[in-house]
């Protein structure tokens, strides 16, 4: 099974600030790494595939980066509908997805 | 717009059954694999069963396997799993996901809360 490891679990930012969400895999995924959003009650919003392309409809502030075993999301300058719970998921492999923990953004 | 709703949640005893149902909307829903994902309270999501667009293909993980089904019915848009030998570890929001051509999983439902209690 591949481990998704996400850092940190929470992270307090302020508005109109950057963001950097960071996810390991215990081995490589290649590409095939997504990054979705969550906010209670809500279903998991598809943000970035491919390790770096955004999904339609998703703002340019958020972006990623990383390929194989070492990934980043960004969010250039935090909105307040930003704050959620971020994970990440990779799948390489279907139809064995793993998710990493998740990042929390909370309001500093 | 592309849609999915699950239904069937509910609080079962332990060692109770339980069908989940996941209606599509938006697409064509023969075309896609779809999949089942939980998250329990306070735990991160866990991959359950996946199901290939005509039925031919069909995973699930080891902590359910011999317990659950998934189908499909695509004449009905819809996506099932049906739960038997329910534990507390089964207690979770259950989410379906739809699968595109490189698996990713593009949509969610919104999810259906299980919950196994005495």
């Amino acid at each position: 099974e591949i481990v998704m490891t996400q850092s940190p679990a929470t992270l307090p930012v302020s508005l109109g600030e950057r963001a950097s969400l960071s996810c390991r895999a215990s081995q490589s995924v290649s590409s095939n790494l997504a990054w979705y959003q969550k906010k209670p009650g809500q279903a998991p919003r598809l943000l970035i595939y491919g390790a770096s392309t955004r999904a339609t409809g998703v703002p340019a502030r958020f972006s990623g980066s990383g390929s194989g075993t070492e990934f980043t999301l960004t969010i250039s300058s935090l909105q307040s509908e930003d704050f959620a719970v971020y994970f990440c998921q990779q799948y390489n492999k279907w139809p064995l997805y793993t998710f990493g923990q998740g990042t929390k953004l909370e309001i500093k | 717009e592309v849609e999915m709703v699950e239904s069937g949640g509910g609080q079962v005893k332990p060692g109770g059954s339980l069908r989940l149902s996941c209606a599509g909307s938006g697409f064509t829903f023969s075309r896609y694999s779809m999949n089942w994902v939980r998250q329990a309270p306070g735990k991160g999501l866990e991959w359950v069963s996946s199901i290939s667009s005509y039925s031919t293909y069909m995973f699930y993980a080891d902590s359910v396997k011999g317990r659950f089904t998934i189908s499909r019915d695509n004449a009905k848009n819809s996506l099932y799993l049906q739960m038997s030998s329910l534990g507390a570890e089964d207690t979770a929001v259950y989410y379906c996901a739809r699968g595109d051509t490189t698996s990713l999983t593009d949509y969610w439902g919104q999810g259906t809360l299980v919950t196994v209690s005495s």
